[in-house]
């Protein structure tokens, strides 16, 4: 019953460095995306993937890449951080892109300095 | 600008008291959902209510929706401290595929 797992749950980053955040679900959901909370923004789409297999650019791609590896995992990737990427980061699947709710992971909270 | 707005960006009431708060959008939905947020976590999925429906119940939550206003409100009754969160609304659209797009949310402060 574990839902959305996102790692790491925090994380600094100078910038120019890069990292993976990582996400996995296991309700064999079949779309997953990648949004960023900033205050005051409410959640932007990052990136998502309707199916495995399949990626697309969300509202706010720039700087980002994404990896559908599987089913289950859906990896975002941030090949040289900037400090205008410190957010939180959220995961989320579902079991199709509309008509479904979506179910979150716990975040993982980036600062690049 | 955003899609969906939520009205008011912020709301304290008294423990018992019923707290309502408002969405407006601006492109045709095929669905609008409503999410709880607590602090330092992730967004919870509350109640999803379809272009075709005006009215759902989930509990102690109302939820209503005028698609001719483009509008949705979420009430909720008999308020605990437990409901001290953040809400947002957010719509389920088509922009060149199927997306929810959330609004800025509301916080809600329940005094005790």
């Amino acid at each position: 019953n574990a839902g959305v797992t996102q790692t790491p749950k925090f994380q600094v980053l100078k910038t120019g460095q890069s990292m993976t955040l990582q996400c996995a679900q296991d309700m064999n959901h079949n779309s997953m995306y990648w949004y960023r909370q900033d205050p005051g923004m409410g959640l932007r789409l990052i990136y998502y993937s309707a199916s495995e297999g399949t990626t697309d650019k969300g509202e706010v791609p720039n700087g980002y890449n994404v990896s559908r590896l599987n089913k289950r995992e859906f990896s975002l990737r941030l090949e040289s951080a900037a400090p205008s990427q410190t957010s939180v980061y959220f995961c989320a699947s579902s079991q199709a892109p509309g008509g479904y709710g979506y179910t979150f992971g716990s975040g993982t909270r980036l600062t690049v300095v | 600008s955003q899609q969906g707005e939520e009205d008011p960006q912020a709301l304290s009431i008294q423990e018992g008291e019923n707290a309502t708060m408002n969405c407006s959008y601006k492109t045709s939905i095929n669905n609008l959902q409503w999410y709880r947020q607590n602090s330092g976590r992730g967004l919870v999925h509350l109640i999803l209510i379809r272009s075709n429906e005006r009215e759902k119940h989930s509990g102690r939550l109302r939820v209503t929706l005028d698609t001719s206003k483009k509008s949705s409100s979420l009430l909720i009754t008999a308020s605990r401290a437990a409901d001290t969160a953040s809400y947002f609304c957010a719509t389920d659209i088509f922009q060149g595929a199927q997306k929810l797009v959330f609004g800025q949310g509301t916080r809600l402060t329940i005094n005790p």
